[in-house]
């Protein structure tokens, strides 16, 4: 079946910090790879997304980078921000199959 | 503008009650979803409709049931609620038509979600 495991938090970083999560995944077939992050007390919003092997996914200066031979999809964040602080999750879509499937997602504090 | 949005955005109740969670998407969405997110943050997949028609049931209880009037809406029904129900509920929706063309590389998009306590 298919399974995605992310670096475990929480994370606590300060301001214009360097933040990379860490994603793998398992899938029986060729999967799109996503990005969420739940703010406080808020919903999930995409945050970005790669259909295929070596797309890179960028928004609001994060990027990761769909890696075939390495089943990987690490998030990055050069200069993080105290707004930047929520739990961000990652998952994955195998082709013809609806459902998301969930990392455990990653707890992210920015101090000021 | 909402995208997904989702009444009531708190419920507490009493154990042995029962409930509904309503949800309404306007992006044209034809594939709509309820997500379990519990204490600890995982989120998993409860249900989801495509054009109204029942296409994923995971290993849910029978105490919840979905229902779908219209594309735009799908509501969540729970009978004889436990204090293990206790969670936060997700509606999702996405386009089917992308999976189809694109391989099921389909994007959701979510609500804000309901927050269930059962005391």
């Amino acid at each position: 079946g298919n399974s995605v495991t992310q670096m475990e938090g929480p994370v606590t970083l300060s301001e214009e910090a360097f933040l990379t999560i860490n994603c793998t995944y398992t899938a029986t077939g060729y999967p799109s790879l996503f990005w969420y992050v739940q703010y406080p007390g808020e919903g999930l919003q995409l945050l970005l997304k790669a259909t295929k092997a070596d797309d890179k996914g960028s928004n609001k200066g994060f990027e990761a980078t769909y890696r075939k031979e390495t089943t990987s999809f690490h998030l990055e964040k050069g200069s993080v921000q105290v707004s930047d602080s929520a739990v961000y999750f990652c998952a994955l879509s195998d082709p013809g199959d609806y459902k998301l499937s969930f990392g455990a997602g990653t707890t992210v504090t920015v101090r000021a | 503008d909402t995208a997904v949005s989702q009444t009531p955005k708190y419920l507490v109740t009493q154990m042995g009650n029962d409930k509904s969670i309503k949800c309404e998407q306007n992006l044209g969405h034809d594939t709509m979803y309820w997500y379990k997110q519990d204490s600890k943050k995982f989120l998993k997949i409860m249900f989801s409709y495509n054009n109204k028609e029942l296409i994923i049931n995971e290993t849910v209880p029978n105490r919840f049931s979905p229902k779908s009037p219209d594309k735009a809406h799908l509501n969540l029904h729970i009978n004889s609620l436990e204090l293990g129900d206790s969670a936060v509920y997700f509606c999702a929706s996405s386009q089917a038509s992308e999976t189809k063309t694109s391989g099921g590389r389909h994007t959701q998009y979510f609500g804000p979600g309901t927050r269930l306590t059962v005391l």
